[in-house]
């Protein structure tokens, strides 16, 4: 598997609660932590949940994450004109010995 | 406060060579791996291996092994990725971005800092 599958686009409108999926194999999902990335247009990524749940300081709490088995979710609540980005899920592969990236989703506020 | 400044674009002819630097500050380089991460126009991430700044030891995605090197200067706190025999489709914004502590005894981590990324143009 060379990426997480992730859906290419998402929208929402304002106020509205948003969910992105990302799905993976027993060697990467199955068996390590996930971590999500924010990537507005034209910056750099930005860790926005990392091992599944937990948010860096500074994430507002409308961004939360799961994990169950082999897939995870992001789920983004109260949705705002500045969460339109890029989110990609990414998980440890004990494969590839390195972490793995989902093919990112575009998120569109309406 | 903790950052990654990168070195600027560069634009390369095919079988040329590259060498992208990432300078950090407010922390201590050999404390954290450090993954380089490249991201093609309009596309997803793609990693392309880690350095362990303290011991040297680096990993490399099977994709790049024989093309990428990792190194760092640890006297000046920067890690370097060299890419060789650059093709077209090299062409993409090149990052560092520093994962879990080194003493943890793993890499697998979140990638918490990452630098503004280096525009990397392969063109004849």
């Amino acid at each position: 598997q060379s990426v997480l599958t992730q859906p290419p686009s998402a929208s929402g409108t304002p106020g509205q609660r948003v969910t992105i999926s990302c799905s993976g194999s027993s060697s990467n999902i199955g068996s390590n932590t996930v971590n999500w990335y924010q990537q507005l247009p034209g910056t750099a990524p930005k860790l926005l949940i990392y091992t599944n749940n937990q948010r860096p300081s500074g994430v507002p709490d409308r961004f939360s994450g799961s994990k169950s088995g082999t897939s995870a979710s992001l789920a983004i609540s109260g949705l705002q004109s500045e969460d339109e980005a890029d989110y990609y899920c990414a998980a440890w592969d004990d494969s590839l010995n390195g972490p793995l990236f989902g093919g990112g989703t575009k998120l569109t506020v309406l | 406060q903790v950052q990654l400044v990168q070195s600027g674009a560069e634009v390369k002819k095919p079988g040329a060579s590259v060498k992208v630097s990432c300078k950090a500050s407010g922390y201590t380089v050999t404390d954290y791996y450090m993954h380089w991460v490249r991201q093609a126009p309009g596309q997803g991430l793609e990693w392309m291996g880690w350095i362990n700044p303290n011991s040297g030891g680096t990993k490399s995605a099977q994709k790049f092994q024989g093309r990428v090197t990792m190194t760092r200067d640890t006297s000046i706190n920067t890690a370097y990725m060299e890419l060789s025999r650059l093709r077209s489709d090299d062409t993409a914004a090149y990052h560092c971005a520093r994962g879990g502590s080194v003493w943890s005894g793993s890499a697998a981590d979140g990638l918490d800092v990452w630098g503004q990324g280096t525009t990397v143009t392969v063109s004849s």
